[in-house]
């Protein structure tokens, strides 16, 4: 089976840096996406990680390490529309399978 | 171009009662993706199509759920007879081999109510 774990809840100041961890046990590991999701919407892709490492994406960065079983979704100069809840989810054997956490939902206060 | 669409918006049944719900994906996207989410469960996977075949069913609670994707363009969830425990936001979502990083596009979602 597989496990997720992150955060229920996070709130942060606009024009802050918050960091969303997410670890996971699952067997078979292929990769890790984050998703973004606002309320009464659907989830909107933000990153992939296949490899260890970090990668950018404009004000948005995701980490993996595969070894620890962690992740961590990097956002910089929060905005009040990034108010919303974060998903991360893991597959295993392919890329189509995708098992998520419950998610964090992050809260961007003036 | 037009996103995933699915229809209906929004559904309210009474127990007992035959749902479904539909979907077209993205022109060109050869996988489909049935999910259903809740505040209890979360988002979950419940079967997905590659070419129009289904793939992986396990996610599929029980015999009352059922879907089919009889054409490239066309998929269809149902439910019959529904329950209360049905009641969720049932999310289809597509993409394409090839496309980047696994990609998947959601619709904007069904929000079912069962009474």
């Amino acid at each position: 089976g597989q496990n997720i774990d992150q955060p229920t809840e996070m709130t942060a100041t606009e024009g802050a840096i918050v960091q969303i961890n997410c670890t996971y046990q699952t067997s078979g590991f292929n990769g890790l996406f984050w998703y973004q999701q606002h309320a009464g919407e659907a989830p909107t892709f933000l990153s992939y990680n296949v490899l260890d490492g970090l990668e950018e994406k404009g004000r948005f960065s995701s980490f993996l390490s595969r070894s620890k079983g962690y992740s961590y979704l990097l956002l910089k100069e929060l905005q009040m529309k990034d108010s919303a809840s974060y998903l991360c989810a893991v597959t295993a054997g392919g890329g189509n399978k995708l098992t998520f956490g419950t998610g964090t939902q992050l809260k961007v206060e003036l | 171009d037009a996103g995933v669409i699915q229809s209906p918006r929004h559904e309210v049944t009474e127990m007992g009662q035959e749902v479904t719900l539909r979907c077209k994906p993205i022109s060109g996207h050869d996988y489909l993706f049935w999910y259903r989410q809740t505040m209890m469960r979360g988002l979950e996977l419940l079967i997905y199509f590659n070419n129009n075949v289904p793939i992986d069913d396990s996610g599929m609670p029980e015999d009352r759920f059922s879907a089919k994707m009889p054409n490239a363009s066309f998929s269809t969830l149902k439910i019959q007879p529904s329950e209360p425990r049905d009641s969720a936001v049932y999310f289809c979502a597509s993409r394409r081999t090839g496309g980047y990083r696994y990609e998947q596009y959601f619709g904007p979602g069904t929000r079912l109510t069962v009474t």
